[in-house]
């Protein structure tokens, strides 16, 4: 099946400890995508990539970083110097010219205590 | 950088009912989509739509880009209908997208 699959569903973690969150796609897209989703609120951009070993920030980077070594695999790693790193986070992909055709992985929902 | 409303930011309907959401948009844009989050989170793609009308099934969607808004139309609502609808627009292509911030939708038996 294509799709985009990101992992785990919920993750718990403690205070001042960076974490890694996973997703894959198999749709062949060039781009991928990183947004936050706070209670209540829309979706904002954190980093995103159009073309693999490149990437840009977002409108809200601070405190987060990023990878892209294959077409395949975007990880975002939420850092310590994420004030407020609590939230559900969502990735998707697309082809790079298309990125008003953009396809949503599950999401993550993080919490940090 | 392009503004995005929603309108109303909460709404609530019996089962049946027909609804209109509404998408103001601050620029000129090449490409506006129309989502739909369901209760567990996933986000749905419902329509692309940059200008004219589209239709499926219950939903339809027009957008006006000359006057700068989308309406997206639920008909005979259902419970499944409910979650957060979020427009998400693009000033060009290879542009970030930009989404508003949702339109919150429960539908009630």
């Amino acid at each position: 099946d294509g799709g985009i699959t990101q992992s785990p569903k919920y993750l718990f973690r403690k205070e001042g400890q960076n974490v890694t969150l996973s997703c894959e796609q198999n749709l062949n897209h060039d781009a991928m995508y990183w947004y936050r989703q706070d209670p209540g609120q829309g979706l904002r951009l954190i980093y995103y990539s159009q073309i693999v070993n490149d990437f840009q920030k977002g409108d809200i980077a601070e405190g987060y970083s990023v990878s892209r070594e294959k077409k395949e695999s975007f990880p975002l790693t939420v850092t310590s110097a994420q004030k407020n790193p609590t939230a559900f986070y969502l990735c998707a992909s697309s082809n790079a010219d298309r990125a008003h055709e953009q396809y949503f992985g599950p999401g993550t929902r993080l919490t940090v205590t | 950088g392009i503004q995005v409303e929603q309108s109303p930011p909460d709404l609530i309907l019996q089962e049946g009912a027909n609804s209109t959401l509404r998408c103001n948009f601050s620029d000129s844009v090449n490409n506006l989509q129309w989502f739909h989050q369901n209760p567990w989170g996933q986000l749905i793609n419902l329509f692309y739509i940059p200008s004219g009308t589209k239709q499926n099934g219950r939903l339809s969607a027009t957008t006006v880009a000359t006057e700068r808004y989308s309406l997206l139309y639920i008909s005979s609502s259902q419970t499944t209908d409910s979650g957060v609808y979020f427009c998400a627009v693009e000033k060009t292509s290879y542009d970030k997208v930009i989404f508003g911030p949702g339109t919150s939708l429960s539908v009630i038996p």
